[in-house]
Order: C-alpha cells, then sequence, then structure tokens
C-alpha cells in the first residue's frame, strides 16, 4: 500500500515555543491531506483539511491561528503548532489518499510540551 | 456521514475467528462501510471497505448484512499482533477529499 511518513515521531518542546510537525506522502502525490489529534485513550479527532495550494479548513473548536497549516507541494504538509501549552500535548497524526477513498495514515507524532 | 454503534471491547483466543460487529442503521445508499485498526501509538491502518456485498483481501472479511444496516468484521486466525482498536466507519462515496471521522471504535483483545 501507500506510505505516508511523519517527522519527527516524538518531540519534547518548551512551552511558548513553536514546533513544525511534516507529513509526506512518499510514492505518491495528494492534493488532500487530513491532520488529527489524538488524546490518550480517546479517539482520533480531525483537526483539518490540507489543501494543496490553497488554505486549510478548519473544524469546528480548531483554532487556525494556533494550528498553521502549509501544504506546499503534492507531496508534503506541515502542522506548526505555535506559542504550545502542555494541553497542546497529543499525539498528532496526518493522512493522505492516493485514490479515491482510500486514505492512509502515517505513524504519529508525539508532542509533549514541558 | 452515518454514526456507527460498536461495542467498547471484545476479548478473542488466539487462533480463533474474531467477529467485530458494527451497527449503521441510518446509512444511506451512497455510503460505504470502511474499516480501520489502530495499534498502539501508530496510525491508523486501512483494512476493508464494502458498499453492499461481502468482501474479501487478504487482511480480513466484511459481511454486510442485506439491508446494509450492520456489519461485521472477521479477522479469520486472530493473532496477538492484532491486538487493536477497530474502527467501522461509514463514508459517502470514494471521493478521496471525503474527510474521515472517527468513533470510539472497539478494543479488541486477543488472548494467548
Amino acid at each position: 500500500g501507500a506510505v505516508v511518513s511523519q517527522h519527527p515521531s516524538r518531540v519534547i518542546c518548551k512551552s511558548g515555543t513553536s514546533v513544525k510537525i511534516e507529513c509526506r506522502s512518499l510514492d505518491f502525490q495528494a492534493t488532500t491531506m487530513f491532520w488529527y489529534r489524538q488524546f490518550p485513550k480517546q479517539s482520533l479527532m480531525l483537526m483539518a483539511t490540507s489543501n494543496e495550494g490553497s488554505k486549510a479548513t478548519y473544524e469546528q473548536g480548531v483554532e487556525k491561528d494556533k494550528f498553521l497549516i502549509n501544504h506546499a507541494s503534492l507531496t508534503l504538509s506541515t502542522l506548526t503548532v505555535t506559542s504550545a501549552h502542555p494541553e497542546d500535548s497529543s499525539f498528532y497524526i496526518c493522512s493522505a489518499s492516493p485514490t479515491g477513498g482510500e486514505q492512509y495514515f502515517g505513524p504519529g507524532t508525539r508532542l509533549t510540551v514541558t | 456521514d452515518a454514526k456507527t454503534t460498536q461495542p467498547p471491547s471484545m476479548d478473542c483466543a488466539e487462533g480463533r475467528a474474531a467477529n467485530l460487529p458494527c451497527n449503521h442503521s441510518t446509512i444511506s445508499g451512497n455510503e460505504y462501510v470502511y474499516w480501520y485498526r489502530q495499534i498502539h501509538s501508530q496510525g491508523p491502518q486501512y483494512i476493508i471497505h464494502g458498499l453492499k456485498n461481502n468482501e474479501t483481501n487478504e487482511m480480513a472479511s466484511l459481511i454486510i448484512t442485506e439491508d446494509r444496516k450492520s456489519s461485521t468484521l472477521i479477522l479469520p486466525h486472530a493473532t496477538l499482533r492484532d491486538t487493536a482498536v477497530y474502527y467501522c466507519i461509514v463514508r459517502a462515496g470514494m471521493n478521496r477529499d471525503d474527510k474521515i471521522i472517527f468513533g470510539k471504535g472497539t478494543r479488541l483483545h486477543i488472548l494467548p
């Protein structure tokens, strides 16, 4: 199947700093990628839809100025958590689809804000 | 998207078939049933999907009732590596832009 990678796999940052997470489709092009967040023992929560060459679409309740998404190419989307706080500590997962319907997910990035 | 209902957890003995049920009584005619699973601390993994016919691949079988209001995912010979949270999702069409909304899923424990 298609491969989606994320970098870094784990990151620890201090409160107030910003951190960037990359999502790449390794063997296919993706005009649309999705970003999810998952807290311990909870399900995945969709944060936003990342569209190549245009602005991201954010789900209700997700602060677009705090979670900056850039989809500059057909194989790369980035999520930047700005002014991170301990409550932003979570597991962030991206997904992309090379063909209609079957989304493939990245391995996730665990963010810890101290 | 239509909502789905799954049992919160299930146990299955290693080597036996694991049958995971899902109710989707409000599914509409153009909506597909998808199954994903998430092993601890990993991203979700696509398993199988179907519209109205039963489907089988190398991982699992999907049985959809004739009225499409429920389905069952079958792992024919469960192994310890199948321990994961399994998500049943209903999605409209095959558009790659269709977002996936995850419910709580079923936590499957494979017992040695």
